[in-house]
């Protein structure tokens, strides 16, 4: 079965810190997803990545940034954490292409990040 | 925005009963799938649909897609207490779809009490 691994499912930050949120999938896909959830907005696309070192924003990506320096490995980055990022934040991936099993997402286990 | 929306917000049902879920989007789309989340945990895939289909089946699950109203339901059959999570459709953008996004609903939390 595909695995994709968050670094952490809880984490606490203090405000403008650094923040890396890790994601590892180990099924050599091609596209890698970073959304937030919060309550009564559903999910939101942050960044995406469809190759290594390549990198499209989101709908939300103001105040973050992302890395990807190798195929199985998509990073998340809150420049300076404000009060406001203080959410659920899941990776995701996925073959690319069409047809058959590669349109559905692999999501990770989320991290809930609280920005204090 | 493409964003699907699903409804009712909340569905509470007993254990046995039939919970029907519904979602409406508002661009041409490839196909649309539905996800479910368990508390606090991330969203696992269900059941994907073609524009092409009109209905797919998978174990309890029935889903079902008209394109000329934009919209699709899906119906889990005979519930279970362990089938209460948030239910979500998603939805790719058609013709002009970029590199496998999908854009996700707000959810339907169904509660199934035993």
């Amino acid at each position: 079965d595909v695995k994709v691994t968050q670094s952490s499912r809880y984490l606490v930050k203090r405000t403008g810190e650094k923040v890396f949120l890790e994601c590892v999938q180990d099924m050599d896909h091609e596209n890698m997803f970073w959304y937030r959830q919060d309550p009564g907005l559903g999910l939101r696309l942050i960044y995406f990545s469809y190759d290594v070192k390549m990198k499209e924003k989101g709908d939300i990506p103001e105040g973050y940034s992302v890395s990807r320096e190798k195929k199985e490995r998509f990073s998340l980055i809150l420049e300076s954490a404000s009060t406001n990022q203080t959410s659920m934040y899941l990776c995701a991936s996925r073959p690319a292409g069409t047809g058959g099993t590669n349109e559905k997402l692999f999501f990770g286990s989320g991290t809930q990040l609280s920005v204090l | 925005s493409q964003q699907g929306e699903e409804d009712p917000q909340a569905l509470s049902i007993q254990e046995g009963e039939n919970a029907t879920m519904n979602c409406s989007y508002k661009t041409s789309i490839n196909n649309l799938q539905w996800y479910r989340q368990n508390s606090g945990r991330g969203l696992v895939h269900l059941i994907l649909i073609r524009s092409n289909e009109r209905e797919k089946h998978s174990g309890r699950l029935r889903v079902t897609l008209d394109t000329s109203k934009k919209s699709s339901s899906l119906l889990i059959t005979a519930s279970r207490a362990a089938d209460t999570a948030s239910y979500f459709c998603a939805t790719d953008a058609g013709r002009g779809s970029t590199l496998g996004r999908l854009y996700f609903g707000r959810g339907t939390q169904l509660t199934v009490w035993p």
